[in-house]
């Protein structure tokens, strides 16, 4: 079973561009979330899918983040325009139900905004 | 505030000592609690789901604890082997959240296993 997905794996952008994430969830995970790592901070969750709908997005920083998940399958994370604090680690995970499952996480993407 | 803590946040120990990592959380009220293991530049593996009903789970040399009472979960490694230098990551969650399917993490352990 293929797990957790991410694309890129770095990602080096200037400050205002724009940057789109891509997470690929574990085959049959109605429950996908995103999760960011900013340096030297815990990792913090920013919002949680089940299927195409956003359950809680209460994480999200602010309105510069977008994630989308048509069809309810893959999710996309974009950026714009992004500022220098947004650089950290975004991760992607999913689950098979919202409480009770394992969280299974990707490798993550590795933003640095300059 | 729902909080989760890790102690300590470094810990050297020299190949085949057996350790403890620990990990606190600030409210009683969790459907579970899940220990990572993150390698440096890599994702997170999950190494042990505790749900709150249960007191402890074991994988091979691993074994995790939890006390829901006093908010406390303990990750014990058998026999530390240098293979096991990596970040350790708790997670729980909380039941008192806006939907109760968010993890919080502590800011994690980071083991160096001496040969």
């Amino acid at each position: 079973e293929a797990g957790v997905t991410q694309f890129p794996s770095h990602s080096v952008i200037e400050k205002g561009q724009t940057v789109t994430l891509r997470c690929d969830p574990i085959s049959g995970h109605d429950n996908l979330y995103w999760y960011r790592r900013v340096m030297g901070k815990e990792i913090k969750f920013l919002l949680h899918f089940v299927k195409e709908s956003k359950q809680d997005e209460s994480g999200m920083p602010n309105n510069r983040f977008l994630a989308e998940r048509t069809g309810g399958t893959y999710s996309t994370l974009k950026v714009q325009p992004a500022e220098l604090e947004d650089s950290g680690v975004y991760f992607c995970a999913s689950s098979q139900d919202t409480r009770l499952a394992a969280v299974n996480f990707g490798s993550g993407t590795r933003l640095t905004v300059v | 505030k729902q909080e989760v803590t890790q102690i300590p946040a470094a810990l050297s120990v020299p190949e085949g000592e057996n350790l403890v990592l620990n990990c606190s959380f600030t409210d009683s009220a969790i459907y579970n609690l899940q220990w990572f293991r993150q390698d440096p530049g890599k994702g997170l593996t999950s190494l042990l789901l505790i749900q709150s009903s249960q007191r402890e789970q074991t994988s091979g040399r691993l074994n995790a604890s939890l006390d829901k009472s006093s908010g406390r979960s303990t990750l014990y490694i058998a026999a530390s082997q240098p293979g096991d230098s990596a970040t350790y990551l708790c997670a729980v969650r909380f039941r008192r959240e806006t939907s109760g399917s968010r993890l919080t993490f502590g800011e994690g352990t980071q083991l160096t296993v001496n040969p």
